[in-house]
Formats: structure tokens, C-alpha cells, sequence
């Protein structure tokens, strides 16, 4: 079975500081990987995701994630956030061998403060 | 917009009352999904549909749960006699299925569905 660990609830930054957002995974087989962001009252866009090849993946909105394999980790960062990130994130993950249900974090809620 | 959309966005039901939830895919998506998240947690994946077939069910769907997906295009979600542990956002994303590699889901807006 895979989890997602997301170990912050709540992120509250400065705007234009920098943020991560961690997330940790646990899976016997392997998986793809990908950030969710969801805005008040939206349904979940996808942010980045990480299929194969680089471990360094460019999303959209000047998010980033790295994939580390070997502390099973996804964590995503800004290096200088805006008051329109204010958002629940969310990482999740897909079994190769499955196309259909994404295992989902517990989310993370980033507050942006002026 | 030609993206996912349900209906209603919101209902607000009485415990015992039977509620259903509609979602529009992408025009030509093969796959559609059921989720469910309640407050402060991450979506919960309930069931999916390749085309009109239904091929997977999660345990979080009780016989209370219905869904269907009749002419391979929209869903309904049924949920009868409602519980006020029903209450949730119950999201619906559809993705185009070829062969092999990765298929994006794209999520609707979300259904909130509140059990008094």
C-alpha cells in the first residue's frame, strides 16, 4: 500500500520569503509523484509532477520540487512567495501499475502574511 | 470552459434524505473518478469508470453509495439515507486513457454537501 506524509498542517510565511512545503511517501513499488494546489472554494490543479529522469521538477506559478529517492521525499519550494499563493497543498501519489486511484496527503495550508 | 464541471456546487440535506451529485467530464475523457475529502484531510478516492464500466470501488463506499455512469459520459453519485458523517466535498476528475505512460486527472469544482 502507499501513504503520504505531509508533516506540516499549517505554513504561514512573509510575502516574497521563501517556502517548502514537505512531503514524505512510503510505497513498495514505484510511483509517480505530483504537488496539488487547491484555492478557496476550487476544485485541485495540478502543480508539477514527477514521472521519471530529473529529480528536479519545474511547476507551474514558480513552484519547484525535488525527488529524493532515497529519503522518499517530494518537498516543495518557492523561493519568493506572492499573496496569491495563499492555498491548501496537497501531495499525492500513483502506483505505475495503477491508473486510477491518486493517494492524497493531508494537506498543508499556506498563508501568506503582507 | 470545457473543463469538469458538477452539480450542484453546494447542497445542504436533512439525515435520511437520499442526495445526488451529477459531474460532466471532458468531452472524450474514458475515465472518470470519485472522491471524497472531508475537512482538513486530502481527497479519498471512492470508485472509477472506464467508459461505462465501473472497475473499482473503494471500502468508503457503502451500500448507501451509488454510482453510475450510464452512457459512458456524465456520473451521477447517489448517496441514500444520508448520515451526518456524510458530510463532504465529494470531487469528480476525468482523464483520457491510451495506452501506457501517465494519464492526468482533471478535477471539477466539487460538490459540498452538508448533512444536518
Amino acid at each position: 500500500a502507499q501513504s503520504v506524509t505531509q508533516l506540516d498542517s499549517q505554513v504561514p510565511v512573509f510575502e516574497e520569503a521563501p517556502v517548502e512545503l514537505r512531503c514524505n511517501y512510503s510505497s513498495s513499488v514505484s510511483v509517480y509523484l505530483f504537488w496539488y494546489v487547491q484555492y478557496p472554494n476550487q476544485g485541485l490543479q495540478l502543480l508539477l509532477k514527477y514521472l521519471s529522469g530529473s529529480t528536479l521538477v519545474k511547476g507551474i506559478n514558480g513552484f519547484e520540487a525535488e525527488f529524493n529517492k532515497s529519503q522518499t521525499s517530494f518537498h516543495l519550494r518557492k523561493p519568493s512567495v506572492h499573496i496569491s499563493d495563499t492555498a491548501e497543498y496537497f501531495c499525492a501519489v500513483l502506483r505505475y501499475s495503477s491508473a486510477s486511484k491518486i493517494i492524497f496527503g493531508s494537506g498543508t495550508r499556506l498563508s501568506i502574511r503582507p | 470552459d470545457t473543463g469538469v464541471s458538477q452539480n450542484p456546487r453546494h447542497k445542504i440535506t436533512k439525515r435520511g434524505q437520499n442526495v445526488t451529485f451529477r459531474c460532466d467530464p471532458i468531452s472524450e475523457h474514458n475515465r472518470l473518478y470519485w472522491y471524497r475529502q472531508t475537512l482538513g484531510q486530502g481527497p479519498e478516492f471512492l470508485t472509477y469508470f472506464q467508459n461505462e464500466a465501473q472497475l473499482e470501488k473503494s471500502r468508503l463506499l457503502s451500500d448507501r453509495f451509488s454510482a453510475e455512469r450510464p452512457k459512458g459520459s456524465f456520473s451521477t453519485l447517489e448517496i441514500q439515507r444520508t448520515e451526518q458523517g456524510d458530510s463532504a466535498m465529494y470531487l469528480c476528475a476525468s482523464s483520457l486513457v491510451s495506452t501506457g505512460g501517465f494519464n492526468e486527472q482533471f478535477f471539477g469544482p466539487g460538490t459540498r454537501l452538508t448533512v444536518l
